[in-house]
């Protein structure tokens, strides 16, 4: 059974760098073709995502969002870290982590998601 | 990038009804397209993929349509337990998502 669970802080101030740590379980990231991606939704607003790593420490970033994100891997302790900089009010959102399945044909979705951990950007 | 349309970007329905939700991408992504259900406080749950899998566990009213640009979700029998919000995803380079489509109830 594969399960994510994200974690972090609640409360950031602006201009703050936010760090999110997403621990899971049930499968390996230096599996071939497994990845595990981020993606949030601010209140009453749609689902955005945000960035992806994959096994083979391939990294992709939402080109809106690239400059101020960075998501890296710790395969043996089986955490994926996403830290975005320069938080501001409109980041407030519920960030959640998800992985990322495969088939050989390079079909791949999101499933399961960790239950998802809100942040508030306020001073 | 590859943007998502959908639409409506709401609608209200009776318990019972067919209700289908459309997703269009900018591009051709092949059947490179899955399908969430997502409701208030809970994680966003896999329906569809590859555009006409049904995920292991999802009921048979669901279904998923469609190749290159236009796409389809269809519940044959609306249930209380599906009111929610329904996201289309593009799986055929960065995964970007739809604006959703609520389902509320009439």
């Amino acid at each position: 059974q594969i399960t994510l669970k994200e974690s972090g802080p609640t409360l950031v101030k602006p201009t703050q760098t936010l760090t999110l740590t997403c621990t899971f379980s049930g499968f390996s990231l230096s599996t071939s073709g497994v990845g595990v991606g981020w993606i949030r939704q601010p209140p009453g607003k749609a689902l955005e995502w945000l960035a992806l790593i994959y096994w083979d420490d391939d990294k992709r970033y939402s080109p809106s969002l690239k400059s101020r994100l960075t998501i890296t891997k710790d395969t043996a302790k089986n955490q994926v870290v996403l830290t975005m900089t320069n938080m501001d009010p409109v980041d407030t959102a519920t960030y959640f982590c998800a992985h990322r399945q495969h088939q050989t044909n390079n079909q791949n979705w999101f499933d399961p998601w960790g239950q998802g951990t809100l942040v508030t950007v306020s001073s | 990038d590859i943007q998502m349309t959908q639409s409506p970007s709401s609608l209200s329905a009776s318990v019972g009804d067919r209700v289908t939700i459309t997703c269009r991408a900018s591009q051709r992504i092949s059947s490179y397209l899955n399908w969430y259900q997502h409701k208030p406080g809970k994680a966003p749950k896999l329906l569809i993929y590859a555009a006409s899998s049904l995920q292991s566990g999802v009921p048979s009213r669901f279904s998923g349509s469609g190749s290159g640009t236009d796409f389809t979700l269809t519940i044959t029998s609306l249930q209380p337990e599906d009111f929610a919000t329904y996201y289309c995803q593009q799986s055929y380079s960065n995964p970007f998502f739809g604006p959703g489509t609520k389902v509320d109830i009439k």
